[in-house]
């Protein structure tokens, strides 16, 4: 079983609706990032967190550290979100990232 | 500079051919990782070093894979007689200290073995 899943692994969304993509982790983590990729390029760090809930623009990030579960919610969502979204953990702070597969996110128009 | 900078963006390279990856992290970061990504995977460790030495080879998959960090900035990752298991997305992420939990991305380099 991977340290970090994922789900869902792929996801359509009309533009306009509430996206949530979910990360489950089985070790004890210092932090979690959410991150984004966009194909044939690098990775744009979203959110760094180690409790509660966090908030950039659309985007929401929550974590519960009792269930070992984070959120990612995108709100009002638009064709330009369209991109693999990344869960990762890292186990002491300043330590390598142990990823999630991705979710493949699409917004249609 | 003001991001991760990494070279070549796409790689070519024949069975057999030895490849060099490089990675500029932002000036004055202490902290630089490697990471491999296959097609439609997370990435995984390879490498991490702080300033010039190497703290951590774990996830290099073969003697193969060198990398080094000879002045504690620029950062290569060498691939030696390339397979083509090893095409990939090599990433390098650099962060301004040791204990720092952030993390800032380049944009890769694709490397795919023919």
């Amino acid at each position: 079983k991977n340290e970090v899943e994922q789900s869902p692994q792929n996801l359509t969304a009309q533009e306009g609706e509430f996206i949530t993509i979910n990360c489950s982790y089985s070790v004890g983590i210092s932090a979690l990032h959410w991150l984004q990729q966009h194909p044939g390029g690098g990775i744009v760090s979203l959110f760094m967190l180690s409790s509660g809930k966090k908030k950039h623009g659309r985007l929401i990030a929550t974590i519960n550290i009792q269930e070992k579960h984070s959120s990612l919610h995108i709100t009002a969502s638009h064709p330009r979100d369209s991109a693999v979204y990344i869960c990762a953990v890292s186990r002491e702070y300043g330590n390598k990232l142990v990823f999630g597969a991705g979710t493949i996110l699409r917004v249609k128009s | 500079g003001a991001g991760v900078s990494q070279s070549p963006r796409y790689k070519v390279a024949k069975r057999g051919q030895d490849v060099a990856l490089r990675c500029d992290p932002i000036s004055g970061h202490v902290s630089l990782f490697w990471y491999q990504q296959a097609l439609g995977q997370g990435p995984e460790f390879l490498t991490y070093f702080q300033n010039e030495a190497q703290l951590d080879k774990s996830g290099l998959p073969s003697d193969r894979f060198f990398a080094e960090r000879p002045e504690g900035s620029v950062s290569t990752l060498k691939i030696q007689r390339t397979q083509q298991e090893d095409s990939a997305v090599y990433l390098c992420a650099s962060s301004s200290q040791p204990l720092s939990p952030e993390a800032f991305f380049g944009q890769g380099t694709r490397l795919t073995v023919v």
